[in-house]
């Protein structure tokens, strides 16, 4: 069981550039969080799914945006990288359905804007 | 929004002592819950207390909830190196969201 998965662990991109963070969980569950980390700012919500074929914005959308692949994958997109996207970004699954319950997280991707 | 403030921001201790760290928050809670972060890694989930709980242990852990006051508490007993890591804590509502804390930088010094 891995739990959460996240790729890549690192990533380096110029303004501009798109990538796409992919996230995958093999607990069965049915939600799936994005969040960002930055220092002094705490995590904040950038997008989740509550279910499978759903997404809701969270308190950061802006420049993002998301798929839910299916029940185990929900991925990240940066259309057009900003310098103020440098962050930690972790995928996270709650238990259960609601996101109030305690919520399991990837490793996360250190991704760099230059 | 930031609801959760830990404080502490950091913390300095010897090793076997005990760490106490305290969480205030806002508005009205279904429950509270304390994750750990060790540097470079994602989070781990601790401990949850609901609303209508005071007091829960797990381990080394006891974590205490104030409804009236808004506030946690977090004590980690009889420390160790392993316990260096940040604590945070998230609390949760109604709306499927967590609002989380900035954070307590703890450092146990062997």
């Amino acid at each position: 069981n891995a739990g959460v998965t996240q790729t890549p662990k690192f990533q380096v991109l110029k303004t501009g550039q798109s990538m796409t963070l992919q996230c995958a969980q093999d607990m069965n569950h049915n939600s799936m969080y994005w969040y960002r980390q930055d220092p002094g700012m705490g995590l904040r919500l950038i997008y989740y799914s509550a279910s499978e074929g759903t997404t809701d914005k969270g308190e950061v959308p802006n420049g993002y945006n998301v798929s839910r692949l299916n029940k185990r994958e929900f991925s990240l997109r940066l259309e057009s990288a900003a310098p103020s996207q440098t962050s930690v970004y972790f995928c996270a699954s709650p238990r259960a359905g609601t996101g109030e319950t305690e919520q399991y997280f990837g490793p996360g991707t250190r991704l760099t804007v230059t | 929004s930031q609801q959760g403030e830990e404080d502490p921001q950091a913390l300095s201790i010897q090793e076997g002592e005990n760490a106490t760290m305290n969480c205030s928050y806002k508005t009205s809670i279904n429950n509270l819950q304390w994750y750990r972060q060790n540097s470079g890694r994602g989070l781990v989930h601790l401990i949850l207390i609901r609303s209508n709980e005071r007091e829960k242990h797990s381990g080394r852990l006891r974590v205490t909830l104030d409804t009236s006051k808004k506030s946690s508490s977090l004590l980690i007993t009889a420390s160790r190196a392993a316990d260096t890591a940040s604590y945070f804590c998230a609390t949760a509502g109604n709306n499927r969201k967590l609002i989380w804390g900035l954070g307590t930088s703890l450092a146990v010094n062997p």
